[in-house]
């Protein structure tokens, strides 16, 4: 069945600098989720991407599904320490049930 | 709105020893979801129900566990007996529509097997 995969599973990043996660499905997806766990919290929704290419911006989180609707990215930028938790992309198997990735974790070096 | 509730927040049974979760969704949403997370691992998926009626558990490891929705509002996942390999974070989550829409989870169960 279908598998997301994110790499990496861990980044350590300095606060101030730039990261990117990746997201990566073994077939074409129709949407991809991202979720945001905090330490010690729930899996929030962060955003939904629909279209071939398409950009979403969320303040320094910027969100891109692939061309082929394969793989996504998140990308922040001028990481703060409110940036630490888990980011995971999420793919449908169907119409209701979603395959999640196991996330990356996110520290942040002050 | 009240968000998605579980209880317990924590369980630490012994191996053999019987644990029943509990979910409360939004209120009006007639999709629920039971969800596991394995350290380090990716959040696997259980089964779902539409109001009452489990629409899939495809998920559900063994016949160990049992998830129930009675009435269509809150639903409890039993365990038993608990196993080692069962332990985790049992997260709950709700949706209102049909077809992929976002989900919202509670803040989990975490289930230690001793």
């Amino acid at each position: 069945g279908q598998q997301v995969m994110q790499i990496p599973q861990y980044q350590h990043v300095q606060e101030g600098e730039d990261f990117t996660t990746y997201c990566n499905s073994s077939t074409t997806l129709s949407n991809i989720q991202w979720y945001k766990q905090r330490p010690g919290g729930h899996p929030v929704f962060l955003i939904q991407l629909v279209k071939s290419g398409e950009v979403k911006k969320q303040k320094r989180l910027t969100f891109q599904f692939g061309e082929a609707k394969k793989n996504s990215s998140l990308h922040i930028t001028a990481t703060q320490t409110t940036d630490v938790g888990t980011y995971f992309c999420a793919g449908p198997l169907n119409d209701y049930k979603l395959s999640f990735g196991a996330g990356t974790t996110v520290t942040v070096r002050a | 709105e009240a968000g998605v509730t579980q209880f317990p927040s924590h369980s630490v049974i012994e191996k053999g020893q019987t644990v029943t979760l509990r979910c409360d969704p939004i209120s009006g949403h007639d999709n629920l979801y039971w969800y596991r997370r394995v350290m380090g691992k990716e959040i696997k998926f259980l089964l779902h129900f539409v109001k009452e009626s489990k629409q899939d558990e495809s998920g559900m490891p063994n016949n160990r566990f049992l998830a129930e929705r009675t009435g269509g509002t809150y639903s409890t996942l039993k365990v038993q007996p608990a196993e080692l390999e069962d332990s985790g974070v049992y997260f709950c989550a709700s949706s209102q529509d049909w077809r992929n829409s976002p989900l919202h989870f509670g803040n989990g169960t975490r289930l230690t097997v001793t």
